[in-house]
């Protein structure tokens, strides 16, 4: 069975600085894609970045970056140069099968 | 009108009302889900459509019924919910229904009173 784990249930920033979110996740499966999603106060969840499990260089979207290990079975996303509007619920996913969530982070940047 | 669209955003309902919610996706992708995001709790997968046929319920109470007429268009028909059932409903979409990610809608932020 898969699992996902985010131990971070809240996190502050300083605007402009850098930040990682981290996700662990566990599956016997090979192949496999992990991602985060973000969910601001409206309610919709957008996507942000996906990493296969075959990818052997990290993904990168913008401002955004996973920092895979795929030995240690963890896929934490780094923010870079965050903004106020980065403040929102930060989820990590994982699939082949269902599309499996992480609890999520409440991330927070502070002016 | 692109992305995934959700209607209506807001819902309330009596425990013996009957409505509908519905999903259209402008992607052409051919999976369709409905999630249940209940405060303080991981989304709930309830339903996957793979080119209109339902591949996946999670467990989901009677109360919920879903119909997929075409691969654009997903809806979850509600009957006699109770209290606990109120929540965000969120529906997605994605190529498919192997490694791919899922495009979302805004939701529709549930009350049943």
């Amino acid at each position: 069975a898969q699992k996902i784990t985010q131990t971070q249930p809240g996190m502050f920033v300083q605007e402009k600085e850098a930040v990682t979110l981290d996700c662990t996740y566990d599956t016997s499966d090979q192949s496999y894609g992990l991602f985060w999603y973000k969910q601001p106060s409206s309610g919709e969840m957008i996507f942000l970045i996906y990493q296969g499990s075959y990818d052997e260089q990290n993904a990168t979207e913008g401002r955004y970056s996973l920092n895979f290990q795929k030995a240690r079975k963890s896929a934490n996303l780094v923010i870079s140069a965050s903004q106020l509007g980065d403040s929102a619920m930060y989820f990590c996913a994982m699939r082949p099968d269902d599309m499996r969530f992480g609890a999520g982070t409440r991330l927070t940047v502070k002016p | 009108e692109t992305g995934v669209t959700q209607t209506p955003r807001h819902l309330v309902m009596g425990m013996t009302n009957k409505k509908s919610l519905k999903c259209e996706q402008h992607l052409g992708h051919n999976a369709m889900y409905w999630y249940k995001q209940s405060a303080k709790k991981p989304l709930e997968l309830m339903f996957v459509y793979n080119f209109k046929e339902q591949t996946e319920n999670n467990s989901v109470p009677s109360r919920f019924s879903p119909e997929c007429p075409n691969s654009s268009h997903l809806f979850l028909h509600l009957h006699t919910l109770q209290p606990e059932d109120s929540a965000l409903y969120l529906c997605a979409s994605s190529q498919g229904t192997g490694v791919y990610e899922q495009y979302f809608g805004p939701g529709t932020r549930l009350t049943v009173t």
